[in-house]
């Protein structure tokens, strides 16, 4: 496997599940991101790792919750989710300098398609 | 308003076009993405760039700090060109990236 991996790639889930999302990088990269992107809304920021540990959450409702158990490896969990969660959940890796996170290039994997019913 | 903006939002070429998508921003900035998303939602970064000109294959991005402003040019577009290609900044003294809404450009053979 090469670059950022996810799975699952597509998830349909009810309001009362409980899902985990995944994310591998197989870049050595230092950092790692979570972005959702709704429709007809410009991708969001959720949160950044590095080095394992979590730097950034814009104000992300709890229900949501990542967890980054070494640095090629992501996870989102996903409990008692809405309607309005329903988008593309992207995963992205860098390698970051002293700069800051987003001075270097970010590569993404493809995405998971969550839909909440 | 929101603090980066594109133009267009919709864009259709005919195969061999000189493309053009412009970028505007109200924000200090430490550096400029220009993203390429593809239909089944995947994303690549295609530069990234924070003064002048950086020129990859057919595609060519350049950044005027002082005007706030970039471009990402396509010559001799191609129908697999067409996506959605999208301007983020990486904000000045905070590390915060912020994303325009993106261009869909689809180009015909």
């Amino acid at each position: 496997e090469t670059g950022v991996t996810q799975t699952p790639r597509h998830l349909v889930m009810g309001m009362t599940n409980k899902k985990s999302l995944k994310c591998e990088q197989h870049l050595g990269h230092n950092a790692m991101y979570w972005y959702k992107q709704s429709a007809k809304k410009p991708l969001e920021l959720m949160f950044v790792y590095s080095l394992e540990e979590r730097v950034e959450n814009n104000s992300v409702p709890s229900r949501f919750s990542p967890e980054c158990p070494n640095s090629s490896h992501l996870f989102l969990h996903l409990h008692t989710l809405q309607p309005e969660d329903s988008a593309l959940y992207l995963c992205a890796s860098s390698q970051v300098k002293t700069s800051g996170f987003f001075t270097d290039t970010q590569y993404f994997g493809p995405g998971t398609r969550l839909t909440v019913l | 308003k929101n603090e980066v903006e594109q133009s267009p939002q919709n864009l259709t070429a005919q195969e061999g076009e000189f493309i053009t998508i412009n970028c505007s921003y109200s924000v200090g900035i430490s550096a400029l993405h220009w993203l390429q998303q593809h239909p089944g939602g995947g994303i690549v970064s295609l530069f990234m760039l924070s003064s002048g000109k950086k020129k990859h294959g057919r595609l060519i991005a350049t950044i005027n700090i002082q005007e706030k402003h970039s471009s990402l040019h396509i010559t001799a577009s191609h129908p697999r060109d067409s996506a959605v290609y999208i301007c983020a900044v990486a904000l000045h003294n905070t590390d915060k990236l912020i994303f325009g809404t993106g261009t869909r450009l689809q180009v015909f053979p």
